[in-house]
């Protein structure tokens, strides 16, 4: 069964520090991986697209990593601002002739002064 | 990437009501699509909205209780039915060429009293 499992559920860290958070998933055959940022109340914004050949991928202070061997991402978020206080949600899309994207439950992010 | 506006982006109903909710792109999209989002949780798929034709409905989702509209390659309509408190729900949609890519809507945060 096609799944992704993100953790953990949910993080508290200082502003200024670093965090990064992981996603494992059993899709397959893979086709790629995105992380979203979603605001509280607000739709879902791409941070970061990969493909199977593609084992790092930055935005600013976002790094995401993938390892396709081991079905394992990670995004590294670096320096955190209050306003990296969001979920963030791992989604995996396969190949194949109905091509679904796969949800993560998320990781809900929060940054205190 | 397109912009996407919801209408409305909330609304408080009342159980036994109706309600359709707008997506309206900036620009011609092949596929359109719309999610559910429960409180604390991920997007569950509901539906692609085709255009020029019926919408493709995900299992445990119902036409008669999510009837869908798609007159054109920039508007569609989500109709949530006869509603329910269990249907208190963030509903938004997505747009994109293929699958692999999709933009999200704002959402709609609908609650059913």
């Amino acid at each position: 069964k096609n799944q992704v499992e993100q953790s953990p559920q949910s993080l508290i860290i200082l502003e200024g520090k670093n965090c990064t958070l992981q996603c494992n998933y059993t899709v397959s055959p893979f086709s790629n991986l995105r992380w979203y940022k979603q605001d509280t109340g607000r739709g879902p914004v791409s941070l970061t697209i990969m493909t199977f050949s593609e084992n790092t991928k930055s935005n600013g202070r976002y790094t995401a990593t993938l390892d396709a061997d081991t079905k394992q991402s990670s995004l590294h978020i670096t320096a955190s601002q209050l306003s990296d206080s969001a979920s963030y949600i791992c989604v995996v899309s396969a190949e194949g002739g109905y091509n679904k994207l796969i949800f993560g439950a998320g990781t809900r992010l929060a940054v205190h002064p | 990437s397109a912009v996407i506006s919801q209408k409305p982006s909330r609304d408080i109903c009342q159980r036994g009501t109706s309600l359709t909710i707008q997506c309206q792109v900036d620009s011609q999209v092949t596929m359109m699509f719309w999610y559910r989002q429960q409180p604390g949780q991920s997007l569950t798929l509901i539906a692609t909205a085709n255009q020029g034709s019926e919408a493709t409905y995900e299992s445990g989702f119902v036409i008669d209780k999510f009837p869908i509209s798609r007159p054109n390659l920039t508007f569609s309509t989500l109709t949530v039915s006869n509603m329910s408190p269990e249907d208190s729900s963030i509903y938004l949609c997505s747009v994109g060429q293929t699958y692999y890519e999709q933009y999200f809507g704002p959402g709609t945060r609908l609650t059913v009293t």
